[in-house]
C-alpha cells in the first residue's frame, strides 16, 4: 500500500525558513517523480514544485522560486521542501505527491494528508 | 503559463441527477488533464486522467472527454457521496495550474 505522510509544518514568522519532510513507502521511490501541491485555507490547488526520481531534475512555481528548494534523500525515502524567506501568502496545508506518466499523460496519483504551515508574527 | 478555467464554480443537483463540469485551457494542451475530487479536510484524489481514463477503483458513473484545449467531467447519476470540490489540472506544461475548483452541493 502507498503511503505518503508529511510532516515538519507549523507555526513561523514572516521571513523564516521551515522544511517539510514527506516520507513515502509502498512503491519504488528512488525512480518516481514525486511534487508538492498547496492549498491555502479556503482557496483552490497551487502546484509548488516536481523533482525527477534521482534528483537530477527539479522545477517550481515561480512564485517560491529563489526560495523554496525541492529535494529528496532516496537512502531515507524521503522528499522536502526547505522553505526559506516565508511569507503571509505561503500560508497553506501542503501535500506531496507522487507524479506517474506516460507519452500522453502526466497525473499526480497518490496524495499524503497535507502539512499546515502558517505564517504570522 | 496556461490558464484554466473552470465551470460552473457551483452547482446545486440533487441524487441521481446527470452533472457536467467543464474546463478550458488558454492553450492546447492535448490530453494532458486530469481529474481531482477533494472533500473538506482530505486531499485531492485522483478521477481522471488522459481526460478519458478512469483511474483503478473510481465507480464508472465517473466519465471524462475532451482534447487539445476544452474538455469536460461528467457523473452519470449523482451520489450522495459525490457531493464534493472538483478541479481540473493541466500537466502539459511547468506551471502545472488547476482550474479553480466546482463545488458540488446537494439541492
Amino acid at each position: 500500500e502507498v503511503q505518503l505522510v508529511e510532516s515538519g509544518g507549523g507555526l513561523v514568522q514572516p521571513g523564516g525558513s521551515l522544511r517539510l519532510s514527506c516520507t513515502a513507502s509502498g512503491f519504488t521511490f528512488s525512480t518516481s517523480w514525486m511534487t508538492w501541491v498547496r492549498q491555502a485555507p479556503g482557496k483552490g490547488l497551487e502546484w509548488v514544485a516536481n523533482i525527477k526520481g534521482d534528483g537530477s531534475e527539479k522545477d517550481s512555481v515561480a512564485s517560491v522560486r529563489g526560495r523554496f528548494t525541492i529535494s529528496r534523500d532516496n537512502a531515507k525515502n524521503s522528499l522536502y521542501l526547505q522553505m526559506s524567506n516565508l511569507r503571509a501568502e505561503d500560508t497553506a496545508v501542503y501535500y506531496c505527491a507522487t507524479l506517474r506518466g506516460a507519452a500522453d499523460t502526466r497525473f499526480f496519483d497518490y496524495w499524503g494528508q497535507g502539512t499546515l504551515v502558517t505564517v504570522s508574527s | 503559463d496556461i490558464q484554466m478555467t473552470q465551470s460552473p464554480s457551483s452547482l446545486s443537483a440533487s441524487v441521481g441527477d446527470r452533472v457536467t463540469i467543464t474546463c478550458r485551457a488558454s492553450q492546447i494542451i492535448n490530453t494532458f488533464l486530469n481529474w481531482y475530487q477533494q472533500k473538506p479536510g482530505k486531499p485531492p484524489k485522483l478521477l481522471m486522467h488522459a481526460p478519458s481514463s478512469l483511474q483503478s477503483g473510481v465507480p464508472s458513473r465517473f466519465s471524462g472527454s475532451g482534447s487539445g484545449t476544452d474538455f469536460t467531467l461528467t457523473i452519470s447519476s449523482l451520489q450522495a457521496e459525490d457531493f464534493a470540490t472538483y478541479y481540473c489540472l493541466q500537466t502539459h506544461k511547468t506551471p502545472y495550474t488547476f482550474g479553480q475548483g466546482t463545488k458540488l452541493e446537494i439541492k
